[in-house]
C-alpha cells in the first residue's frame, strides 16, 4: 500500500526567509504525482504544486518550487521569500496513475512565519 | 466561477442519529471526491463518484455511503454516529477522472463539521 510521511510536525521561518518542508513517500508503482496542499485557518485545502512522476523537471509556481527525487521517493517544497500568508498547515499527497482521484496524504506539516 | 460549495457547513448530532452532507461541485466537473479529516487520523479517503458511479472506495464502514446525482452534486450520509465520527468532511471536484494531465487536480470546498455529542 502506498504511504507518504511528514517527519516535521511544525515549522518556522522568519519572513522573507526561505523554508523547505519534506516529504517521503512509499509506492511501487512508476507512474504517479504528487501534490502540495495548504490548509489555512479558514479550512479550505489550495493547491500548492502539483508533479508527474514522468517528469525529471521539477515544478515551480512563483514562489514555491519542489525537490523531486524519483529514486529516492522524496517530494519537497521550498518556499522562497516567505510571507505572512504562507503560514498554514501543509500536506504532501500522492496520486496513483490511472482512473482515479484518491488522495493518498501525509499527516502535515503546521508552518508559522515570524514577522 | 463558483467553488465547491458545501452544506452546511456546521453540524451537531447525538450518537445514534443519522447525517446528510451535500456538495455542489464546480459546474462542469463530473468527479466528486470525500474525505474525512481528524486530528487523530488525519486526511483519509472516504469515496469518489465519477457520473453517478462510485469508482473508488476507502476502508470506511458501511454506516457511510454516499451518492452522486445526475447534475454532479453528490451527498454523502452517515448512519447510526458515533463519537468518532466527529470530523471536518471535505468534498473535493475535479473535471475528470482519469490520468489526462491537468485535468485531475482536485479543489476543494470548505468542508462540512461535523460534532456528535
Amino acid at each position: 500500500a502506498q504511504t507518504v510521511t511528514q517527519s516535521q510536525p511544525e515549522m518556522s521561518v522568519q519572513e522573507a526567509e526561505t523554508v523547505t518542508l519534506s516529504c517521503t513517500y512509499d509506492t511501487s508503482e512508476s507512474d504517479y504525482y504528487l501534490f502540495w496542499y495548504k490548509q489555512p485557518p479558514s479550512r479550505q485545502m489550495i493547491l500548492v504544486i502539483r508533479q508527474e512522476a514522468y517528469k525529471q523537471q521539477n515544478a515551480t509556481e512563483n514562489r514555491f518550487s519542489v525537490n523531486f527525487q524519483k529514486a529516492a521517493k522524496s517530494f519537497s517544497l521550498k518556499i522562497s521569500d516567505s510571507q505572512l500568508g504562507d503560514a498554514a498547515m501543509y500536506f504532501c499527497a500522492y496520486r496513483p496513475d490511472g482512473a482515479t482521484n484518491k488522495l493518498i496524504f501525509g499527516t502535515g506539516t503546521l508552518l508559522a512565519v515570524q514577522p | 466561477k463558483a467553488g465547491v460549495t458545501q452544506t452546511p457547513r456546521y453540524l451537531i448530532k447525538t450518537r445514534g442519529q443519522q447525517v446528510t452532507l451535500s456538495c455542489s461541485p464546480i459546474s462542469g466537473h463530473r468527479s466528486v471526491s470525500w474525505y474525512q479529516q481528524t486530528p487523530g487520523q488525519g486526511l483519509q479517503f472516504l469515496f469518489e463518484y465519477f457520473s453517478e458511479t462510485q469508482r473508488n472506495k476507502g476502508n470506511f464502514p458501511g454506516r457511510f455511503s454516499g451518492r452522486q446525482f445526475s447534475n454532479s452534486r453528490s451527498e454523502m450520509n452517515v448512519s447510526t454516529l458515533e463519537l468518532g465520527d466527529s470530523a471536518l468532511y471535505l468534498c473535493a471536484s475535479s473535471a475528470s477522472s482519469g490520468s489526462v494531465a491537468g485535468a485531475n487536480v482536485l479543489t476543494f470546498g470548505a468542508g462540512s463539521r461535523l460534532t456528535v455529542l
